[in-house]
């Protein structure tokens, strides 16, 4: 079975501070792929990355930059000068041979002036 | 390109009535799916569509939940005799796919249904 861990359900940052949203993840599939999505109160989900289990190269977009270790089975996520319209609930979701994503429970993130 | 639409955006209906979604996925996307999402959870998926063939099933989607894709465009989600657990959002997410790659999931905003 796989399964997605956020341990952060929430953080509040300061504008202009950097931070870092964690996701560990279990599979017993051989080619996976991680995802981030950001769902801001409006409700709808926003697509933001994709990563297959074979590049393990670092992405950088922006603000925003991802850390795959497939070591620690991890693949956190940081956003660099945080502002306030990063305020969301950003998910962490894993597939691999099935096509359903599974979901982690969420990190929210409050940025505030 | 538009995105994913839903609608209706909002229901609220009495426990025991028949309720009725729709979805309309991204122009020339072949696979639809549908997500239930509850306060503070994650998505948990509950089906989806190549085309109009319903490829999965969660064990979630019990008797009284149905969807159908009847002609490989729009789909339905209908959940008979509700009852106060179904109150949850219910999201919709397309994708285009080839054989033997993943596809990326893009999201509607979502139907929520209240059960009162």
């Amino acid at each position: 079975a796989q399964k997605v861990t956020q341990a952060q359900t929430e953080i509040s940052v300061v504008e202009k501070e950097d931070v870092t949203l964690d996701c560990v993840y279990e599979t017993r599939d051989t080619t996976y792929y991680l995802f981030w999505y950001k769902q801001p109160p409006s409700g709808e989900l926003v697509f933001l990355i994709r990563r297959n289990s074979f590049d393990e190269q670092n992405e950088i977009s922006g603000r925003y930059s991802w850390n795959f270790q497939k070591s620690t089975s991890s693949f956190n996520f940081t956003i660099t000068a945080s502002q306030v319209v990063d305020s969301a609930v950003y998910f962490c979701a894993l597939t691999g041979t099935a096509s359903k994503l599974t979901f982690g429970t969420g990190t929210r993130l409050q940025v505030t002036l | 390109d538009t995105g994913v639409s839903q609608d209706p955006r909002h229901k609220i209906t009495k426990r025991g009535q028949n309720v009725t979604f729709r979805c309309d996925p991204i122009s020339e996307h072949n696979r639809l799916y549908w997500y239930r999402q509850t306060l503070g959870q994650g998505p948990e998926f509950l089906t989806y569509f190549q085309n109009e063939a319903q490829l999965e099933k969660s064990r979630l989607l019990s008797d009284r939940f149905s969807a159908e894709r009847p002609k490989g465009s729009f789909s339905t989600l209908e959940i008979q005799r509700t009852e106060q657990g179904d109150s949850a959002m219910y999201l919709c997410a397309s994708s285009f796919v080839l054989a033997r790659s993943t596809d990326t999931q893009y999201f509607g905003p979502g139907t929520r249904l209240t059960v009162l």
